[in-house]
């Protein structure tokens, strides 16, 4: 079955570090998302993302934040100057299609950062 | 703005029993998604289940059902025959499908489920 798959698992930054999160969506979906889950609490949306541009995002994605398709198959979430508050797990998904997509998105395992 | 509520933080249920998750939703739009989603200790966030509001019937999957009362906007995830393997954390989520551009899924708190051998 296609998978979302996501690199690393785990990452451990300095506070005031930049940090760049992988993640490969399945190959012929169309949408990708990246979310977020501080430790205990739900799942928060980050933003959208289609044909090579940002569709939508929310008020957790200022300027710190940025997303980019590099190549035909990765995903990249950067965060520049990363905060304490940044610690959480970063799921990023991907749907095939947008709103007339009638099931949920795949996602992948997440990405654990701590920021120290 | 939609809203998803999990009113239970936690759940417990012996092996084999049938348990019941709530989830009610809140939007003003006709058309739009419901989705139960299981996260176990590991992290992944794994899709269980899914219900479109103009679905007549209750959504279906092996030991998982969706009982959908749209008038109360509830959308209650029924997991039956529980196993240990199904203690976990359950979110419930809700996508919008009449909005311009809303893709994205709105989640709940989620309930914790503890399977007692």
């Amino acid at each position: 079955e296609p998978e979302v798959t996501q690199t690393p698992s785990h990452q451990v930054t300095q506070m005031g570090q930049e940090v760049i999160l992988r993640c490969v969506p399945i190959s012929n979906h169309l949408y990708f998302y990246w979310y977020r889950q501080i430790l205990g609490q739900k799942v928060e949306f980050l933003v959208s993302f289609y044909n090579n541009e940002i569709s939508e995002k929310s008020e957790i994605f200022d300027d710190q934040f940025s997303v980019e398709r590099p190549d035909g198959s990765n995903f990249t979430l950067k965060i520049r100057s990363t905060k304490l508050e940044d610690s959480a797990m970063y799921f990023c998904a991907s749907s095939e299609e947008g709103r007339d997509a009638n099931y949920g998105y795949t996602f992948g395992s997440g990405t654990r950062l701590t920021v120290v | 703005a939609q809203k998803i509520t999990q009113t239970q933080p936690g759940m417990f249920v012996q092996e084999k029993e049938a348990v019941t998750l709530d989830c009610t939703y809140d939007t003003s739009d006709q058309s739009y998604g419901l989705f139960w989603y299981k996260q176990p200790s590991s992290g992944e966030m794994i899709f269980l289940i899914y219900q479109g509001s103009y679905d007549e019937q209750n959504a279906t999957e092996g030991r998982y059902s969706l009982n959908f009362q749209k008038a109360r906007k509830s959308a209650n995830l029924v997991i039956s025959a529980s196993q240990l393997g199904d203690s976990a954390m359950y979110f419930c989520a809700m996508r919008d499908y009449s909005g311009a551009g809303s893709y994205q899924l709105t989640f709940g708190k989620g309930t914790k489920l503890s399977v007692i051998p």
